[in-house]
């Protein structure tokens, strides 16, 4: 079993649409990353929050670290948040803290 | 203020040579990253470093891969010699702090196709 699981990990949505992308995690963390990731491209930020809700423009973040999930949603979703959105989690222990584990992605399809 | 900046952005090469990425992180930022990621999964780390230092070099394989960050500033990843299987998207990072709070700033990556 991955340490990190993404669910879904495709999916599809109309233009204007409300999304949501769930993260579990398994593993002792200090802090939870939402990157974006586009075709061809690099990574972006997008949050990282280690309690609570965190709000960026059309995106919200919140995690429960009792439950050890995140979830990530996008309002009035686009054809531009098309992308792949991927979960990462800092870990708290050993030899790799400071170290990254990281989801493998939900591919995010907007249609107009 | 420039990201992090990394090259080539592509390479082709046929197996058995070598071959070289670089990265230059953001000005101060002192923790420096090296991920290999696959298609359609997330990046997978080959090597963290803290300054200078490398702190975390143990998914790197040793055999055929080796980095270095000389002066703690920028840092080059080699191949040598290249697999079929080393084709991937090789990334890199940097952050400001390597442990709780420190966010991720990744280069736009540099794709190898060995053939």
């Amino acid at each position: 079993k991955n340490e990190v699981e993404q669910s879904p990990q495709n999916l599809t949505a109309q233009e204007g649409e409300f999304i949501t992308i769930n993260c579990s995690y398994s593993v002792g963390i200090s802090a939870l990353h939402w990157l974006q990731q586009h075709p061809g491209g690099g990574i972006v930020s997008l949050f990282m929050l280690s309690s609570g809700k965190k709000k960026h423009g059309r995106l919200i973040a919140t995690i429960n670290i009792q439950e050890k999930h995140s979830s990530l949603h996008i309002t009035a979703s686009h054809p531009r948040d098309s992308a792949v959105y991927i979960c990462a989690v800092r870990t708290n222990y050993g030899g790799s803290q400071g170290n990254l584990i990281f989801g493998k992605g939900t591919k995010l399809s907007v249609k107009p | 203020e420039a990201g992090v900046v990394q090259s080539p952005r592509y390479k082709i090469i046929e197996k058995k040579q070598p071959v070289a990425f670089w990265c230059n992180p953001i000005s101060g930022h002192n923790t420096l990253y090296w991920y290999r990621q696959n298609l359609g999964q997330g990046p997978e780390l080959l090597i963290r470093y803290e300054n200078e230092e490398a702190v975390d070099d143990s998914q790197l394989p040793k055999d055929r891969f080796s980095a270095e960050r000389l002066k703690g500033v920028d840092s080059t990843l080699k191949i040598q010699p290249a697999e079929l299987g080393d084709s991937a998207v090789y990334l890199c990072a940097s952050s400001l702090r390597g442990k709780d709070t420190g966010e991720l700033f990744f280069g736009e990556g540099s794709r190898l196709t060995v053939l």
